[in-house]
């Protein structure tokens, strides 16, 4: 089945540092990638929608600044947390859209920032 | 805009037994219906969906959803479950007008599975 890899996992970086996060459709084409977020015990919260080409679609109240988001391939997204604070410790998940409505999620990746 | 309550942050039951996870939602517009599953180290996996049709629907693993509009839940169950059923499960809606993609899930509900 089609998979979506999430890299990395886990990271820990200095207040002020900025972290990248990759997110790759496997064995399919992607048009569309989301980036969501989630707290402990909370929902998981779509902070932006990633279309291969353009660019990508902010949810209110997500900084995009702050969170930068490129869809440079159509297997390829990435999310760069910019100037990463202790506040943006969190856990954050990408999802993939492949054709005939499937949406395939990464394994997510902890960000906690000292 | 839509919202997911799943009431039960974790639910205890020993291997064999009957399960129930609840959700309900709420929405001003027609919606989809998701659970989604994320077992340890992996990433959420549609376990079942209701789109239209039989508000009963199934999994191939022997979970099954009804949707119920009146009360607009969508709880699922599991007559009988097993140690690998130990895993978070969400509950998701979309706006049939945005269709599928844009999700908002509930907070989750670990479901511990013991011998």
């Amino acid at each position: 089945g089609a998979v979506v890899s999430q890299h990395p996992s886990r990271v820990i970086c200095k207040s002020g540092t900025s972290v990248k996060i990759e997110c790759r459709s496997l064995d399919f084409q992607a048009t569309t990638m989301f980036w969501y977020r989630q707290f402990p015990k909370k929902s998981l919260m779509l902070m932006a929608t990633s279309n291969e080409g353009s660019k990508a679609t902010y949810e209110q109240g997500v900084e995009k600044d702050k969170f930068l988001i490129n869809h440079a391939s159509l297997t390829l997204s990435t999310l760069t947390v910019t100037s990463a604070h202790p506040e943006d410790s969190s856990f954050y998940i990408c999802s993939a859209h492949e054709l005939n409505e499937k949406l395939f999620f990464g394994s997510g990746t902890q960000l906690s920032v000292l | 805009a839509q919202s997911v309550t799943q009431l039960d942050s974790q639910v205890p039951v020993f291997e064999e037994a009957p399960v129930e996870l609840r959700c309900n939602y709420s929405s001003s517009v027609s919606v989809y219906l998701f659970w989604y599953v994320q077992y340890p180290n992996q990433g959420l996996q549609l376990l079942l969906k209701y789109l239209s049709g039989s508000t009963l629907v199934e999994s191939i693993n022997g979970f099954e959803a009804e949707f119920n509009k009146s009360q607009t839940s969508f709880h699922l169950r599991k007559p009988s479950v097993h140690i690998s059923d130990t895993a978070e499960y969400f509950c998701a809606v979309s706006d049939q007008g945005t269709g599928f993609q844009k999700l908002v899930f509930g907070t989750g509900t670990r479901l511990l599975v013991s011998p």
